[in-house]
């Protein structure tokens, strides 16, 4: 499988300020991910990020409070903006790995406090 | 829309028991069924895959069968660890789709 890192591993900010998290494979990917994960609760997925193209938002999500940067195959960054204590989550990334029916393989996640 | 159903949480279990989690889907065509495990403090891990009906997913004795006449894909382990506390979650992932579909998660603890 992929070796997937993220940076921060963990992070408080206060409230209004914008933190940036990235995700760096260790092989070429056409897929990334991210996903949110809210205290005891199962993970949400963001958006979609292919290299080369806008990423790709699900309902609730918009790109002005969660902007993404796909600069290349290895490598992705989500932005979480003007940050409200209600994005206190842990942010992960993940990449499709395989071949066939690929497999979602997830980074270590980024845990965020917001004050 | 598809959906995944768990068990409710949280599991509490004494070293050597046997375990099950209970897993149930809604999908509209043919998915890929997984289970992930999230250890305290840290990322989801993949655990074990099925991608089509009667298929076995096993890893670290934990096994799990997809069935497509009950919907089911139910994680099973003979004998539990401390070492297996855990949050899991069961998920699917259609046919043709990026998207993964996650259940609520079940917390498992296990007493030594």
């Amino acid at each position: 499988s992929a070796v997937i890192s993220q940076k921060p591993s963990r992070d408080i900010c206060q409230r209004g300020t914008s933190l940036t998290i990235q995700c760096q494979v260790d092989s070429q990917v056409t897929m990334m991910f991210w996903y949110r994960q809210q205290p005891g609760q199962s993970l949400t997925l963001i958006a979609t990020a292919n290299q080369g193209s806008e990423a790709t938002y699900e309902s609730g999500f918009v790109i002005d409070k969660f902007p993404i940067s796909r600069p290349n195959l290895t490598f992705s960054t989500l932005t979480v903006s003007n940050m409200s204590p209600e994005d206190s989550s842990i942010y992960l990334c993940s990449v499709e790995w395989g071949q066939g029916r690929k497999t979602q393989y997830f980074g270590p996640g980024t845990r965020l406090l917001v004050l | 829309g598809n959906s995944v159903t768990q068990m409710e949480g949280p599991v509490t279990l004494s070293e050597e028991a046997f375990l099950t989690i209970n897993c149930t889907y809604t999908a509209t065509g043919y998915p890929s069924l997984f289970w992930y495990v999230q250890y305290p403090g840290e990322g989801l891990q993949l655990l074990l895959k099925a991608t089509k009906a009667d298929d076995k997913g096993s890893n670290k004795g934990f096994e799990a069968t997809y069935r497509k006449e009950t919907t089911s894909f139910h994680l099973e382990k003979g004998s539990v660890q401390v070492s297996d506390s855990a949050v899991y979650f069961c998920a699917l992932r259609d046919q043709g789709a990026q998207k993964l579909v996650f259940g609520q998660g079940t917390r498992l603890t296990i007493n030594p």
